[in-house]
């Protein structure tokens, strides 16, 4: 089963816009991840938030985190054709002890040039 | 600096049959994870290797099973393959670190399994 849910699940916009998306998951975590997928290979780790943190920064990346609603969200501004890929966010739950990620079923994002 | 490496990189097999999956760890990575990835869905965690044992495991029937090498490179094996079995196995690598956090994985490319 996934605990995390990806809002939306597809996501078309023009380049040069931003780009949000959201993910809510169920139960407490150390920390949550999110990675990009492109046309079904690897997944390519963008950024990591810890439970004790609200929002972090990466290129033009911005990742927050409310712990309280259990929701984070990605950001991407200034979105480039070269960002249409798949986006998932994936948790580390405390329940785990630290050994497992679990996915969401991730946004689909196209950036039309 | 070698990332994780999976081989091969596809793979079409007949329900019954069985398969393995390798990977090797990124450099200085001493933890291996499996994923499965269905078709438009994300990856789900099958099971993690540390210290030639298995750490964790998902939920997965028997006829998954792994191994990991002292060099910590690792299979996957698949036995008595389902039509659904069909899906790309992911393969991550990660350093251990101490509770309570997982460390960052990285992923390799996957190895596309398609189960006729």
């Amino acid at each position: 089963s996934q605990q995390g849910e990806e809002d939306p699940q597809a996501l078309s916009i023009q380049e040069g816009e931003n780009a949000t998306m959201n993910c809510s998951y169920k139960t407490s975590i150390n920390n949550l991840q999110w990675y990009r997928q492109n046309s079904g290979r690897g997944l390519v780790h963008l950024i990591l938030i810890r439970s004790n943190e609200r929002e972090k920064h990466s290129g033009r990346l911005r990742v927050t985190l409310d712990t309280s609603k259990k929701s984070s969200s990605l950001l991407i501004t200034a979105s480039r054709a070269a960002d249409t890929a798949s986006y998932f966010c994936a948790t580390d739950a405390i329940e785990n002890a630290g050994n497992m990620l679990t996915f969401g079923g991730g946004t689909r994002l196209m950036v039309k040039p | 600096d070698a990332g994780v490496t999976q081989s091969p990189t596809h793979l079409i097999k007949t329900r019954g049959q069985q398969v393995t999956l390798r990977c090797s760890p990124k450099s200085g990575h001493d933890t291996v994870s499996w994923y499965q990835q269905a078709l438009g869905q994300g990856p789900q965690f099958i099971f993690q290797y540390y210290e030639e044992e298995e750490r964790q495991r998902g939920n997965f029937p028997d006829r998954f099973s792994g191994h990991q090498f002292p060099n910590y490179s690792s299979e996957l094996n698949v036995n008595a393959l389902l039509l659904g079995d069909s899906a790309l196995y992911l393969c991550a690598s990660s350093s251990p670190t101490g509770l309570p956090s997982t460390d960052t994985q990285y992923f390799g490319p996957g190895t596309r399994l398609t189960v006729l």
